[in-house]
């Protein structure tokens, strides 16, 4: 399955400072999806970008994607404690999202 | 507005007992997926459907059965839970019109095999 590869693992940053995570997958995608899970809870949906797009914005996140590299990085900027969560990368093939294992974000106050 | 309702939040079984898990949503949503958390292993899709009466395996089907009978609800059953199905299990369910919709998750399962 296409499946996103997240990196790092885990991110330990202060609060106001900048979180940056990568995405790799393998195959040609049709758009890719971004969620964060908080501890015990279920997925949530951050934003998508199409395979057309290089760049998008929604608040303090920005996403990037480079198809030429198959890779995709989701910025966090001004993090808060708030942003203390998983986050997971879901290329989008057909109608199936695969997820990696997510880059665990911890922010300290 | 509930969104996704997965019922138990917690269960406990032996090895060899049947259980189902009902996920429920009510944003008229044509398709639902299971799949499971495992540690260091991110979410693996067990099975899905697309639409009422309808359902497909995904990437680990293997020892779970399911059923669409309603549009809003989605089953899952175990028939003779192994201790390999600990995990945390999510459903999810999305709009049909393309797959640039955004799904919605549940909060899980937690589901333990003795």
């Amino acid at each position: 399955s296409q499946q996103g590869e997240e990196d790092p693992q885990a991110l330990s940053i202060q609060e106001g400072e900048n979180a940056t995570m990568n995405c790799s997958y393998k195959t040609s995608i049709n758009n890719l999806q971004w969620y964060r899970q908080n501890s015990g809870r279920g997925l949530v949906h951050l934003i998508l970008i199409r395979s057309n797009e290089r760049e998008k914005h929604s608040g303090r996140l920005r996403v990037t994607l480079d198809t030429s590299k198959k890779s995709s990085s989701l910025l966090i900027t001004a993090s808060r404690a708030a942003d203390t969560a998983s986050y997971f990368c879901a290329p989008i093939n057909d109608y199936k999202l695969s997820f990696g294992a997510g880059t665990t974000v911890t922010v300290r106050a | 507005n509930a969104g996704v309702t997965q019922t138990p939040k917690f269960r406990v079984l032996k090895t060899g007992q049947s259980m189902t898990l009902l996920c429920a949503q009510d944003m008229n949503h044509e398709y639902m997926y299971w799949y499971r958390q495992d540690p260091g292993m991110g979410l693996r899709l067990i099975h899905y459907s697309v639409g009422e009466g309808t359902t497909a395996k995904g990437e680990v089907p293997d020892g779970y059965n399911v059923s669409r009978l309603k549009k809003q609800n989605f089953l899952l059953g175990l028939e003779s839970a192994a201790p390999s199905q600990t995990s945390v299990y999510f459903c999810a369910s999305r709009h049909g019109t393309g797959a640039n919709q955004p799904q919605h998750f549940g909060d899980g399962t937690r589901l333990s095999i003795l």
